[in-house]
């Protein structure tokens, strides 16, 4: 099956700083990802929905210039956290969508774990 | 899309079928019933979907009631690796571009 990348796995940050999570999608193109925040114990929520070459829709409670989403490419999809806190640590995921053909699946990425110092 | 109400958890024996059911009451004429699972730290990993009539492939089987109010997911020989937050999700026809909503998902253990 189509296979979906994140990078980094996992990454630690002092609170205060950026950090950046990238999502790409490896075998096929994606016009639209998703990015989900998972909170131990917890189900997946979605966050946001990233649509290339245009604006991400945020969910309701989602601050956009917290959670800065950027699909500049079919292929790829990034996320950065801005001025990260405690709060925010959470696990990352995204999933995408193949542009063409009949895709009958969402595909997800294998997650990034953030945790803010 | 319609909710979904799944156990919170379930206990199942190696080796033997692991059935999983769902209730989703509330789906409309042109949803379908998607399952996926997460496996602990991980991405979720789709499994199967179903419109009406059951369906089956490599990982599992989906029957869903002729109302199609509930479905049931069969793992026919849960091994230990099926150990997972089991998700049955119902939405708009594949293909759809929209996002998956989750709800908390049945914990399966499969119990050796």
């Amino acid at each position: 099956g189509a296979v979906v990348s994140q990078h980094p796995s996992w990454v630690i940050c002092k609170s205060g700083t950026s950090v950046k999570i990238e999502c790409r999608s490896l075998d096929f193109q994606a016009t639209t990802m998703f990015w989900y925040r998972q909170f131990p114990k917890q189900s997946l929520m979605l966050m946001a929905t990233s649509n290339e070459g245009s604006k991400a829709t945020y969910e309701q409670g989602v601050e956009k210039d917290k959670f800065l989403i950027n699909h500049a490419s079919l292929t790829l999809s990034t996320l950065t956290v801005t001025s990260a806190h405690p709060e925010d640590s959470s696990f990352y995921i995204c999933s995408a969508y193949p542009s063409s053909g009949s895709a009958n699946e969402q595909f997800f990425g294998p997650g990034t774990r953030l945790t803010v110092l | 899309d319609a909710k979904t109400t799944q156990p919170p958890s379930m206990d199942c024996a190696e080796g033997r079928a692991a059935n999983l059911p769902c209730n989703h009451s509330t789906i409309s004429g042109n949803e379908y019933v998607y399952w996926y699972r997460q496996i602990h730290s991980q991405g979720p990993q789709y499994i199967i979907h179903g419109l009406k009539n059951n369906e089956t492939n490599e990982m599992a089987s989906l029957i869903i009631t002729e109302d199609r109010k509930s479905s049931t997911l069969i793992l026919p020989h849960a091994t230990l690796r099926d150990t997972a937050v089991y998700y049955c999700i119902v939405r708009v026809a594949p293909g759809s571009q929209g996002n998956l909503i989750f709800g908390k998902g049945t914990k399966l253990s499969v119990k050796p």
